[in-house]
């Protein structure tokens, strides 16, 4: 059971746009930033978002994060099937002094 | 551009010891902080532990207190993870990842492309 809550699985036509959710608490995401990172299938994870809202460079401004109290949410528009991946979520927890991710979400491209 | 290289994996009995390694290159080894992570087989990202630029500071997830230890070598610019007393569930992918501001609190990136751990009888 993961400290950070995300769905299993979303999906979506290509094109539309998918959101995937986060939830913490206020020793988490409640009073840290958070930080998205995508994995493609068979490969190690990439940074997507940071700080909740930026992106690095490089990271197209279809993925886009936001945070609002202990919840965070990263949001793809214009959907791609090379965006079928593995999303989780990440920050730092003041309790438990550790990184702690979300279970991960799988987003399917219809 | 930053590499991150794992070495040391492998077959360990339950038990036994194992200590990973990671070399990186690119970049200010002694002016960032570093961090491992595991997954599991088929299973999500887990942060394992965290070391400051100097190794004054390490922080660890529960399930490994007490049996791993995070340390590095800035002048190899070399970072280790000593896993002792594995169990089963250690079984897992370990990345090395470097903390992108250079402190701690992340975020975690580049990775590297990780060591597989397999601890079995």
């Amino acid at each position: 059971q993961s400290v950070l809550t995300q769905p299993p699985s979303v999906s979506a036509a290509p094109g539309q746009k998918v959101t995937i959710s986060c939830s913490g608490s206020n020793s988490n995401i409640g009073n840290n930033y958070v930080s998205w990172y995508q994995q493609l299938p068979g490969t190690a994870p990439k940074l997507l978002i940071y700080d909740s809202n930026k992106r690095p460079s490089g990271i197209p401004d279809r993925f886009s994060g936001s945070k609002s109290g202990t919840s965070a949410t990263l949001d793809i528009t214009g959907l791609q099937t090379g965006d079928e991946a593995d999303y989780y979520c990440a920050t730092w927890d003041n309790s438990l002094s550790a990184w702690v991710f979300g279970g991960g979400t799988k987003v399917t491209v219809l | 551009q930053v590499q991150l290289v794992e070495s040391g994996g492998g077959v360990v009995q339950p038990g036994r010891s194992l200590r990973l390694s990671c070399a990186a290159s690119g970049f200010t080894f002694s002016s960032s902080g570093m961090h491992w992570v595991r997954q599991a087989p088929g299973k999500g990202l887990e942060w394992v532990a965290v070391i400051s630029y100097d190794g004054s500071n390490k922080y660890y997830v529960d399930s490994v207190k007490g049996r791993f230890t995070i340390s590095r070598d800035n002048s190899k610019n070399t970072l280790y993870l000593q896993m002792n007393s594995l169990r089963v569930e250690d079984t897992a992918l370990y990345y090395c990842a470097k903390d992108r501001r250079g402190g701690i609190h992340g975020p975690i990136d580049p990775w590297g492309q990780g060591t597989l751990v397999t601890v079995s009888s």
